[in-house]
């Protein structure tokens, strides 16, 4: 069974920290995403990296880093968070013109 | 770029009642339009999706309806049962099967009451 594993499902944390959001899947996928979902605004793509140690910016890049180094881990980086990221972000990857699949998400809250 | 608009955000129905999801976009070069839905506490999941060489396609009980002319597309959901309920979204890509020019809908939570 295909398996996109999000490290955190829940992350409390305070404003000006840095914040690790770790990804992992297990399917030799080339692709690997990160979106954020608000209410009322869907999926909202943050990175995207088509290979390791390559990465593209999304539609909301900006207070986000990712970091690929190797093919099955993509991480989210927040160098300071804030209170509107406030959110839950989710993982996903895909074969190059394949299906997205989804991790269960890691609802971060910053206080 | 790409605008994809989702009406309604909230739908009840009846159980075995159908439900429709309706979405349009604005790139008349988009090409591909799948649905995903998600489950409480997990991440969506690909129900179905339409290229757009095909006005309608059906699994089971859902299809998916599209018109080209008017850039709306629409998801059917027949029979519906409480494990329906659920957030769908749709979405649409001018690069056929490329997830990266994926744009998402706001989503739909459709509720089947028992």
């Amino acid at each position: 069974d295909v398996k996109v594993t999000q490290s955190s499902r829940y992350l409390v944390k305070r404003t000006g920290e840095k914040v690790f959001l770790e990804c992992v899947q297990d399917m030799d996928h080339e692709n690997m995403f990160w979106y954020r979902q608000d209410p009322g605004l869907g999926l909202r793509l943050i990175y995207f990296s088509y290979d390791v140690k390559m990465k593209e910016k999304g539609d909301i890049p900006e207070g986000y880093s990712v970091s690929r180094e190797k093919k099955e881990r993509f991480s989210l980086i927040l160098e300071s968070a804030s209170t509107n990221q406030t959110s839950m972000y989710l993982c996903a990857s895909s074969q190059p013109a394949g299906e997205l699949f989804f991790g269960e998400g890691s609802r971060l809250t910053v206080l | 770029g790409e605008n994809v608009e989702q009406h309604p955000s909230t739908l009840s129905v009846q159980e075995g009642d159908s439900a429709v999801i309706k979405c349009t976009y604005s790139d008349s070069a988009s090409n591909y339009f799948p649905w995903y839905k998600q489950e409480l506490g997990k991440g969506p999941q690909l129900i179905i999706d339409i290229r757009s060489n095909v006005g309608e396609k059906k699994d089971q009980r859902i299809a998916v309806t599209l018109n080209k002319t008017a850039k709306h597309f629409s998801l059917h959901i027949t029979e519906t049962q409480p494990e329906d309920s659920a957030v769908y979204f749709c979405a649409a890509s001018r690069s056929s099967g490329s997830a990266r020019q994926l744009t998402f809908g706001s989503g739909t939570q459709l509720t089947v009451l028992p």
